[in-house]
C-alpha cells in the first residue's frame, strides 16, 4: 500500500493496550477539532470531533480530550486492535461563516503489534 | 450509497504540463473540498465549492484552480506543473456548506507524480 507519512512521529503498541495520540494546535481562536484516521491507500476517515466549549468527548473505544489552556488535544483508543494501525491526524477549525480555515496536524503513525 | 470517487487514481506528468483531476461526491452532497497531501507538509486545504461557487480558498498559488458542476461533481486543475506538486490530492464531500459538526467524507485520492 501507499505510505503518506514518511516523516511522521510514530507510536507502537501491543494489541489490547490503550493508545494515546497527542496533538498540539496553534490558534487559540480555533473552536472545533476533529480526529481523522488514514489507512494506507485510503483517504482520511472521520473518527470523532469536539467543540471548544467541551473538554472531553467519548465515542466507541475512543475518547478525545481538549486542554485549551495549553492548546493540546489527545485521542485515546481503548483496547487497541491491529485494525487501528493507521496514520491519525488532528485538525482544527476556526469558524467565521464561509471563511473558515481548516488546518491539519502532520499526523502520527500508529502501529499495533499482535 | 456509493462513497466519494476520484479519477484517475494515479497520474504521471512532466514539469510544465497541466493536469485535471475529477471528483464525484456522495449522492446528495453539495459541498466538495480539495486537499493536497505530501510527506513534508501533510494535509493542506486547497479550496471548497458549494453550489458551483468557490466558497473558501487555502494558501495555494493561482496555478491551482477548480470548478464545480451543477451535479456537484468537481474538477481541479493544476497548470504549469512543478516537481513540488507531486502529492496525493484528496477530495472530500459533505451535505452542506462549512458547518461545524458536519462530517466530511474523503475519497481515496489521486496520486500525482511530476517528473
Amino acid at each position: 500500500g501507499e505510505s503518506v507519512g514518511l516523516h511522521l512521529p510514530t507510536l507502537s503498541v501491543q494489541e489490547g493496550d490503550n493508545s494515546i495520540i497527542n496533538c498540539a494546535y496553534s490558534n487559540s481562536a480555533s473552536d472545533y477539532f476533529i480526529w481523522y484516521k488514514q489507512e494506507s491507500g485510503k483517504g482520511p476517515q472521520f473518527i470523532i470531533d469536539i467543540r471548544s466549549n467541551m473538554d472531553k468527548r467519548q465515542g466507541q473505544r475512543v475518547t478525545v480530550l481538549l486542554n485549551k489552556t495549553v492548546k493540546h488535544l489527545s485521542l485515546q483508543i481503548a483496547a487497541t486492535q491491529p485494525g487501528d494501525s493507521a496514520v491519525y491526524f488532528c485538525a482544527e477549525k476556526r469558524s467565521g461563516g464561509s471563511n473558515y480555515k481548516l488546518t491539519f496536524g502532520k499526523g502520527t503513525l500508529l502501529t499495533v503489534n499482535p | 450509497k456509493a462513497g466519494v470517487t476520484q479519477t484517475p487514481r494515479y497520474l504521471i506528468k512532466t514539469r510544465g504540463q497541466q493536469v485535471t483531476l475529477s471528483c464525484s461526491p456522495i449522492s446528495g452532497h453539495r459541498s466538495v473540498s480539495w486537499y493536497q497531501q505530501t510527506p513534508g507538509q501533510g494535509l493542506q486545504f486547497l479550496f471548497e465549492y458549494f453550489s458551483e461557487t468557490q466558497r473558501n480558498k487555502g494558501n495555494f498559488p493561482g496555478r491551482f484552480s477548480g470548478r464545480q458542476f451543477s451535479n456537484s461533481r468537481s474538477e481541479m486543475n493544476v497548470s504549469t506543473l512543478e516537481l513540488g506538486d507531486s502529492a496525493l490530492y484528496l477530495c472530500a464531500s459533505k451535505l452542506l456548506e462549512s458547518r461545524m459538526g458536519e462530517t466530511q467524507y474523503f475519497g481515496p485520492g489521486t496520486r500525482l507524480l511530476v517528473l
